[in-house]
């Protein structure tokens, strides 16, 4: 597609239930990020995958938190027994060179625990 | 790791006049640092960048400095419009980091 593609794009859920949040990268992008964007904040880095290596997972908050990534495609983040203080926009962002360079941010799911 | 500072919070400027951004980093291994718009329910959107091997950049009305011996850097926006009106988050990462860490974020508002 043109760009990143991110479902849902808005997502309530109850607490205490698993949310599945959905991200497509831009074709050939071989690095996938996951950030968490609070009201009015800055945002915080969840995860990194590169290609075919092991993620970088050193921002996940909780192992209520987890990510995978099939190849270079698809990306989804699961969380796990939800808690209000998860509600906040997930953004995911594809860059096509390893490092931090010229990302591309979705359009985000905003999450809703209540 | 690396922190990043972003002041002000808030900026509010009359069009026409300038704006700065102030940004600090912790991390002295850092050579990379970007700037993203991200006006309201949009997704962030990269304005500029700069990587340490110069001190600035300019594009049009948008510039970026940047003092690596002091680790901040700033961005300058002249003869503002209504349409730059955003949050700004300027951001850091080193050669060898695979991400980005934010600063917090700048709300500007131009008035016409």
């Amino acid at each position: 597609g043109a760009g990143v593609s991110q479902s849902p794009s808005n997502k309530v859920t109850e607490k205490g239930k698993d949310v599945e949040l959905r991200c497509d990268p831009i074709s050939g992008h071989t690095a996938l990020y996951w950030y968490r964007q609070r009201l009015g904040q800055g945002l915080e880095f969840l995860i990194y995958f590169q290609g075919n290596s092991a993620p970088d997972k050193s921002g996940l908050p909780s192992d209520r938190f987890s990510a995978e990534r099939t190849g270079e495609s698809v990306s989804t983040l699961t969380i796990q027994r939800t808690q209000q203080e998860d509600s906040a926009v997930y953004l995911c962002a594809s860059s096509p060179e390893r490092g931090p360079y010229g990302y591309t941010f979705g359009s985000g799911t905003r999450l809703t625990v209540v | 790791g690396e922190n990043v500072e972003q002041h002000p919070s808030t900026l509010s400027v009359q069009e026409g006049d300038s704006a700065v951004i102030k940004c600090t980093y912790s991390d002295s291994a850092s050579n990379y640092f970007p700037w993203y718009k991200q006006e309201l329910g949009k997704r962030p959107q990269l304005i500029i960048d700069i990587r340490s091997n110069v001190g600035e950049k300019k594009d049009q009305r948008i510039a970026v400095t940047l003092n690596k011996t002091a680790k901040h850097f700033s961005l300058h926006i002249t003869e503002t419009q209504p349409e730059d009106s955003a949050v700004y988050f300027c951001a850091a990462s080193s050669y060898a980091g695979n991400m980005l860490t934010f600063g917090g974020g700048t709300r500007l508002m131009v008035k016409p």
